[in-house]
């Protein structure tokens, strides 16, 4: 019931395609869903997160979709660019209390340029 | 570099060792947290701190794993009797506690264990 699960495993995409990964949850009591980025030999890097009273998010070039019925979101990256490649990262956690998140499996995104 | 800094990079140990990383948060930051992140996969949490206090520790932190926090500033996370399981990257982050907490990662201490 803790899991979240992310797919696709791996994504390859066009220089100013559309990016899409997704992720699934079971705990309904998960209340934030933030998405990190994360370079090789680095930390992942928060990059865009959202709360379930609102269904989407958009800062830049980046979108969170959010289903609560489904328990599902997903990261749209618009205009996709070579320095997008990288490992995107979904996770969950509840608001309340420490930040104990949950993480999916991650996506490795390739950018062609 | 005003970022979570981590100590060492790397390290390469021999099964049966002690291992200790540091951590380095965010200086105004009262929360730090330490994750294990194993090859292809997503991090996992193992315990945090509030301030000097280690509030949680998660069911993967066995008993050869202790973290401290002395006055609440650096952390250090100490590894007895390595096995070759826990070959892995840990990250610290650290954050301010609040209703819009955000977590800041650092770069990670890279274990092998052979």
């Amino acid at each position: 019931q803790q899991q979240v699960k992310q797919s696709p495993q791996s994504l390859i995409v066009q220089k100013g395609g559309i990016s899409i990964i997704n992720c699934a949850y079971e705990n309904t009591a998960f209340d934030y869903f933030p998405w990190y980025q994360q370079f090789p030999g680095k930390g992942p890097a928060l990059l865009i997160a959202i709360r379930p009273d609102v269904s989407e998010k958009k800062e830049g070039r980046f979108t969170i979709s959010f289903n609560k019925s489904a328990k599902q979101f997903s990261l749209h990256i618009m205009d996709s660019q070579p320095g997008d490649s990288a490992t995107y990262f979904c996770a969950a956690s509840i608001i309340q209390g420490a930040q104990k998140l949950v993480f999916g499996q991650g996506t490795r995104l390739t950018i062609n340029p | 570099d005003t970022g979570v800094s981590q100590n060492p990079r790397h390290k390469i140990t021999k099964r049966g060792q002690n291992v200790t990383f540091r951590c380095d948060p965010i200086s105004e930051h009262n929360r730090l947290y330490w994750y294990r992140q194993t090859l292809g996969q997503g991090p996992e949490f193992l315990t945090y701190f509030q301030n000097e206090a280690q509030l949680e520790k998660s069911r993967l932190l066995s008993d050869r794993f202790s973290a401290e926090r002395p006055k609440g500033s650096f952390s250090t996370l100490e590894i007895q009797r390595t096995e070759q399981g826990d070959s892995a990257m840990y990250l610290c982050a650290s954050s301010l506690s609040g209703a819009r907490e955000k977590l800041f990662f650092g770069s990670g201490t890279q274990l092998s264990v052979l």
